[in-house]
């Protein structure tokens, strides 16, 4: 069964703290993965998108990493800020079909306090 | 600004009285979808556009309805909602035309948070 599993489910830090999501999945074919942040009443925002063959991306303070072999991805927060306080979605799309299908993970709500 | 539009964003209805929530975009995509979101269930994809007069379910059809006559506009009707349709729902774009590797941006509107009564 195609399944994304992202954890922590929640998590607290200090402004200014790095902080790692992790994402595991178990879609095949695969045929990217993605990070998504959404703000709390929000639509999901696009932070990076990778292929199989991309180990590392980055978005200014985010960097998301992908080890196709285990099929885990992380998302590296670096200096965080308030602003970073959402929740951060990882989806993966399988190849195939008409259109190929998005399967999202339940999401990390992370918390930076002051 | 490139943007997907929704409205309502807020809607309290009763059981049984037919609602539409619109979606518009302005960005030429050929592609449309809504999702619903749920606390610990994530989003989950309703129904979707590939263009004009083309719609397929998703995941959770049951209980919606879609049309598409316009590129740009792609509504969501609810004949007779439910208190289980209570939800948070967004609208999304993208172009059609996948390439290779699927790579596309998807455009996510601003969420339409309906409760039925």
């Amino acid at each position: 069964k195609n399944q994304v599993e992202q954890s922590p489910q929640s998590l607290i830090i200090l402004e200014g703290k790095n902080c790692t999501l992790q994402c595991n999945y178990t879609v095949s074919p695969f045929s990217n993965l993605r990070w998504y942040k959404q703000d709390t009443g929000r639509g999901p925002v696009s932070l990076t998108i990778m292929t199989f063959s991309e180990n590392t991306k980055s978005n200014g303070r985010y960097t998301a990493t992908l080890d196709a072999d285990t099929k885990q991805s992380s998302l590296h927060i670096t200096a965080s800020q308030l602003s970073d306080s959402a929740s951060y979605i990882c989806v993966v799309r399988n190849y195939g079909g008409s259109q190929g299908n998005l399967i999202f993970g339940k999401g990390t709500k992370l918390s930076v306090k002051p | 600004e490139a943007q997907v539009t929704q409205n309502p964003r807020y809607l309290i209805t009763v059981t049984g009285k037919k609602l539409t929530v619109t979606c518009s975009q302005n960005m030429n995509h050929e592609y449309m979808s809504w999702y619903r979101q749920d606390p610990g269930l994530g989003l989950r994809q309703i129904y979707y556009s590939m263009n004009v007069e083309v719609t397929d379910k998703g995941d959770v059809p049951e209980g919606y309805k879609v049309s598409r006559k316009e590129k740009r506009n792609f509504p969501l009707i609810l004949e007779s909602p439910s208190p289980n349709q209570t939800s948070l729902y967004f609208c999304a774009s993208r172009q059609g035309v996948l390439g290779l590797a699927g790579l596309y941006e998807q455009y996510f509107g601003p969420g339409t948070r309906l409760t039925v009564t």
